[in-house]
């Protein structure tokens, strides 16, 4: 059974930091892309970074770019998004999925963990 | 960016009854290789977001033949045959082929009468 765990949400104030992380489980991590996605309180699905099976290319939101970094450590099947710089803006629940095709067929996502940005 | 345009934002259903949503797009969808790279996702209240379909008609493993999508182009169409209870929440398409970033479009609550 697939499952994505994601942790590391926080309530932050603006200009700092956080790590999120997805753990991964049921599936062969490291043949797969996987997908940061949010939603802000009240909002829709807004797509924010995506990291490749294999070679970790990355592709960033123009929202995102610059303050966020998507990694992967395949060894521990685990996605992570470092947050830096964070604005009231990002304020949202994170999601991860597993991506297939390497873009946008998200067949599984977790539960989401929330990220809080107010002073 | 893409624009993805969803109508209607929301609608009431009976049980039992058809369901349809559409979206359009600002640019086509047709890749170069001949697929057209247009998703449906929903998200039941409270949850996190499910496939529904991929590449226009294609649905997810798992996901009930009440569901089906078509169209081409920049018009796309997600039809629920007969609706229940367990079908409301917020049907989201996604464009997929203009790169970065996939978009999403704004989201149709379906809610049951």
């Amino acid at each position: 059974e697939v499952q994505l765990l994601e942790s590391g949400g926080d309530l932050v104030r603006p200009g700092g930091s956080l790590r999120l992380s997805c753990v991964a489980s049921g599936f062969t991590f490291n043949n797969y892309a996987m997908t940061w996605v949010r939603q802000a309180p009240g909002k829709g699905l807004e797509w924010v970074s995506a990291i490749s099976g294999s070679d970790g290319t990355t592709y960033y939101a123009d929202s995102v770019k610059g303050r966020f970094t998507i990694s992967r450590d395949n060894s521990k099947d685990t996605l992570y998004l470092q947050m830096d710089s964070l604005r009231a803006e990002d304020t949202a629940l994170y999601y991860c999925a597993k991506t297939i095709d390497g873009c946008c067929r998200f067949d599984y996502w977790g539960q989401g963990t929330l990220v809080t940005v107010s002073s | 960016d893409i624009v993805m345009t969803q109508t209607p934002l929301s609608l009431s259903v009976t049980p039992g009854q058809p369901a349809s949503i559409s979206c359009r797009s600002s640019q086509s969808l047709l890749h170069g290789d001949g697929r057209t790279y247009l998703y449906w996702y929903m998200q039941k209240p409270g949850q996190s977001p499910q496939p529904l379909i991929h590449e226009v008609s294609n649905r997810f493993s798992g996901v009930s033949d009440r569901f089906s999508g078509s169209g081409s182009g920049t018009d796309f169409t997600l039809k629920i045959s007969r609706v229940e209870a367990e079908d409301v929440g917020v049907y989201y398409c996604m464009q997929g082929i203009h790169l970065p970033p996939p978009t999403f479009g704004q989201g149709t609550k379906l809610e049951i009468k």
